[in-house]
Parts: structure tokens; sequence; C-alpha cells
């Protein structure tokens, strides 16, 4: 089953442009959530993160917007930059903070 | 500058070997996990351990095993590699420190081909 559902295995958006990935979860005592970005080859690293008592966490030209009600997540990148191209794992906390919970992961093309 | 270091980037080894992956951090982490990764899949936990000697069967055990007999230190063992387990290794440590969110830090990673 599921916890953190990433549905778009990839995504392609042109330079300069917003980027916007999505996250679903269905664990309603998730109580943080975290986005990593993956190189290939290279380990994943932490980009940002949201505790489940806000709405939106801002980190220069990365946003996440969290919507409670509808278990939904998104991270915002503007403006969508080459290097910007990357896996993008989507992950839930419940509070243990011994594991979290893994999206399977969206690629991101940005083009030229 | 926080650091998380694994003992290989690239292994090949052949069906029925033992394998050793070793993972080392210097953040005085309690947390320590072992993931692999395949394109699709995600990151799937195989192994996590909350303290020394300490052990805790992940997602995808099977064909693995761990110790770890120091803090800084977890050991990824592959008792007979097998073709299947040819993948990308993970090691991630974190502190179970409240307000932390969980947050993981992660090493380069391991390829490692079974031929």
């Amino acid at each position: 089953d599921q916890q953190v559902k990433q549905n778009s295995p990839s995504l392609s958006v042109q330079e300069g442009r917003i980027s916007i990935l999505n996250c679903d979860y269905t664990n309603s005592m998730f109580d943080y959530f975290l986005w990593y970005k993956k190189y290939p080859a290279e380990g994943p690293t932490f980009l940002i993160s949201i505790s489940s008592i806000k709405d939106k966490n801002e980190d220069g030209r990365f946003t996440v917007f969290l919507n409670k009600s509808a278990k939904h997540l998104s991270l915002h990148i503007v403006p969508s930059q080459p290097g910007d191209s990357a896996v993008y794992f989507c992950a839930a906390s419940d509070g243990s903070n011994y594991q979290l919970i893994w999206g399977a992961g969206t690629k991101l093309i940005i083009k030229p | 500058d926080v650091k998380v270091t694994q003992s290989s980037r690239y292994l090949v080894k052949r069906t029925g070997e033992k394998v050793f992956l070793e993972c080392v951090q210097d953040m005085d982490h309690e947390n320590m996990f072992w993931y692999r990764q395949d394109p699709g899949l995600g990151l799937r936990l195989i192994y996590f351990s909350y303290d020394v000697k300490m052990k805790e069967k992940g997602d995808i055990p099977e064909g693995y095993s761990v110790s770890r007999e120091k803090k800084e230190r977890f050991s990824l063992i592959l008792e007979s590699a097998s073709t299947n387990q040819t993948s990308m290794y993970l090691c991630a440590s974190s502190s179970p420190l409240a307000g932390t969110g969980g947050k993981q830090f992660f090493g380069p990673g391991t390829r490692l081909t079974v031929l």
C-alpha cells in the first residue's frame, strides 16, 4: 500500500518557466514532508521541507505548498534552470523520526 | 560540513560472492539506513538501525543482513550475491531529535553489479 505517491514519472519544462511537481499521501498522521533531489550516480540531497502545521514554505526558487484537506503537496521551482534536471523524491515522516516514507520519484527535464 | 561516506562508488561481483558495503557518518546520528534504488521503484528500505547493535528490517530485507558495532558505522552484507541484487545502494543517517522532521543525510551511493 503506497502511502506516498508521485503519479508523474517524468515532467518536461522549458528553461525559465515554472516547474510543478506533485505528491499525494494517504496517512493523515504524517507530520513532516520533505523533498529531495537526486542526480544520476549520486545520493539524494535534501531540498526543502514543510511541517504539517504550515501550508507553505519558501526557500529561494523553491516553494512547497501543503493542502492537508486534499492530502496533497507540491513543489514549485521558479524559474527553472538546466541544473534542476534531476529526479525529485517526495517523502513523509510519521513523527517517529526513524523512517521516511518515500514516493517513487519524478524525473524533471529542463529544456533549453 | 556533514558527511556520509560509502566504501565504494562502483563494485562488480560474481554470483554467490559475499559482499560488504560499508557506511560511515560523522554527524553522531543515532539512526542509520540502507536503501536500494531501482528505476521506477523509488527508494526501498532494506534495513535500519536506531542504536548501536540494534537493527530493524525494512521493506525488502531478504538476502541482506546488517551490522552496527559502532555508532558511526553501518554495514550491509549480501551473504550470497545474486543478479537481482544489481542496484544502486544508498546509506543515510538521521537524528531522532524532535523538530528535525526525520531529515536524512545520504552518502554518494554504491553502484553494485552482480554478474
